[in-house]
């Protein structure tokens, strides 16, 4: 049963425009959201998060948006830069339980 | 600060055989989970250890265990494997059991 879902395997940008990476969960009871980024032969590094009482989290070129009544979380990356190229992953915790869903990821490429 | 250390970084094994993977965390984080992820697919969760006790279980079969020591270090078992255990195993740490943060993996082949 997947909970994350990243329905885009991959996104193509070019350098300096946005970056628009989604996601969508199913269970109302996750209260903390992260991204992730994975570059290969690399474990995933953290990159920012959100808890379920906020619509919003900036933290400098990376911005993600949590919308609970669509289920959806976004992270934007303005401006996309050629060294932001890798796998995202969106990940979700359910509240009281000491677990992580993740999705299957999207991997951005930034043409420069 | 030093992040989060796993070894082996790479392992071949034959079906049927056991392994064991190592998983030093954060200094001062006391929590550690264990991630499996094959190729194409997200992480998926194992086990999650703090302060030794095990708080939380994937849905994995009871081939897979793990323990956490007292210095906070984690090992992960798997007995009788199988060709479909063949991944990088994922072994994260979090100073409460909020963001997580990865080591670099253990790449596990089973032939």
């Amino acid at each position: 049963d997947q909970q994350v879902k990243q329905n885009s395997p991959s996104l193509s940008v070019q350098e300096g425009r946005i970056s628009i990476l989604n996601c969508d969960y199913t269970n109302s009871m996750f209260d903390y959201f992260l991204w992730y980024k994975k570059y290969p032969a690399e474990g995933p590094t953290f990159l920012i998060s959100i808890s379920s009482i906020k619509d919003k989290n900036e933290d400098g070129r990376f911005t993600v948006f949590l919308n609970k009544s669509a289920k959806h979380l976004s992270l934007h990356i303005v401006p996309s830069q050629p060294g932001d190229s890798a796998v995202y992953f969106c990940a979700a915790r359910r509240y009281n339980f000491n677990k992580f869903y993740f999705g299957s990821g999207t991997k951005l490429n930034v043409k420069p | 600060d030093a992040g989060v250390t796993q070894s082996p970084t790479h392992l071949i094994k034959t079906r049927g055989q056991h392994v064991t993977l190592r998983c030093s965390p954060i200094s001062g984080h006391k929590s550690v989970s264990w991630y499996q992820q094959v190729l194409g697919q997200g992480p998926q969760f194992i086990f999650q250890y703090y302060e030794k006790e095990e708080r939380g279980r994937g849905n994995f079969p009871d081939r897979f265990s793990a323990r956490q020591f007292p210095n906070y270090s984690s090992e992960l078992n798997v007995n009788a494997l199988l060709l479909g255990d063949s991944a990088l195993y994922l072994c994260a740490s979090s100073r409460d059991l909020s963001t997580q943060y990865f080591g670099p993996g253990t790449r596990l082949t089973v032939l």
